[in-house]
């Protein structure tokens, strides 16, 4: 049972790098998104799809950058790293009618 | 905006004790889901309840069941017969067009 699948699970960047948190599902879902998580703050939605192609932004987009080329796989690419984007970020996935997401184990992301 | 709120940052619990957390949300919408996540030390995000806001009857899965009251729009988690194993952070989410989730309650059992 593979479910929501991310890649890596811990990271260090030097502020001003690059990188891609890769998420993958295999349950066929429609909707994906990303999170983050941090202290106080609950989960944040950050960028989200609603299918192959399709992309919107969330409540915390700036500094992050998705695509959809396919159903199965959402990566999350952050352009230049900043401090601000040590977290601990979440991958889900759910049906079209969203009724229940399915989180993956989370990245923790630390940038120096 | 659609906005839950957890006013409860910190709870503690005997074992085998019941405690209740609790969850107000803020939205506009008239069909709506709710949720309770358990994440524990590993942060992996699971599912504990799940409740239809057109549904009138309490959800309830074991030893977890939610009071929800949509008039005053509040949801809260009853876990009876507390456990060692449930101690991690809780977090209620609202379901509308999105998901949002609140900041979380952090459970602790004592032994």
């Amino acid at each position: 049972n593979a479910g929501v699948t991310q890649t890596p699970k811990f990271q260090v960047l030097k502020t001003g790098q690059s990188m891609t948190l890769q998420c993958a599902q295999d349950m066929n879902h429609e909707y994906m998104s990303w999170y983050r998580q941090d202290p106080g703050m609950g989960l944040r939605l950050i960028h989200y799809s609603v299918g192959a192609g399709i992309t919107d932004q969330g409540e915390v987009p700036n500094g992050y950058n998705v695509s959809r080329s396919t159903t199965e796989d959402f990566p999350l690419r952050l352009l230049s790293a900043a401090p601000s984007q040590t977290s601990v970020y979440f991958c889900a996935s759910s049906r079209r009618d969203r009724n229940t997401i399915y989180f993956g184990e989370g990245s923790w992301l630390t940038v120096v | 905006a659609q906005t839950v709120t957890q006013s409860q940052p910190e709870m503690s619990v005997q074992e085998a004790e019941t405690v209740t957390l609790s969850c107000t949300y803020d939205t506009s919408e008239s069909d709506y889901y709710l949720f309770w996540y358990k994440q524990p030390p590993s942060r992996q995000m699971i599912l504990v309840i799940r409740q239809e806001a057109y549904k009138q009857q309490n959800a309830t899965e074991n030893r977890f069941s939610v009071n929800f009251q949509k008039a005053a729009k509040s949801f809260s988690l009853k876990i009876s017969d507390s456990q060692l194993g449930d101690a991690a952070m809780y977090f209620c989410a609202y379901k509308g067009n999105q998901f949002y989730f609140g900041t979380g309650t952090s459970l602790t059992v004592i032994p």
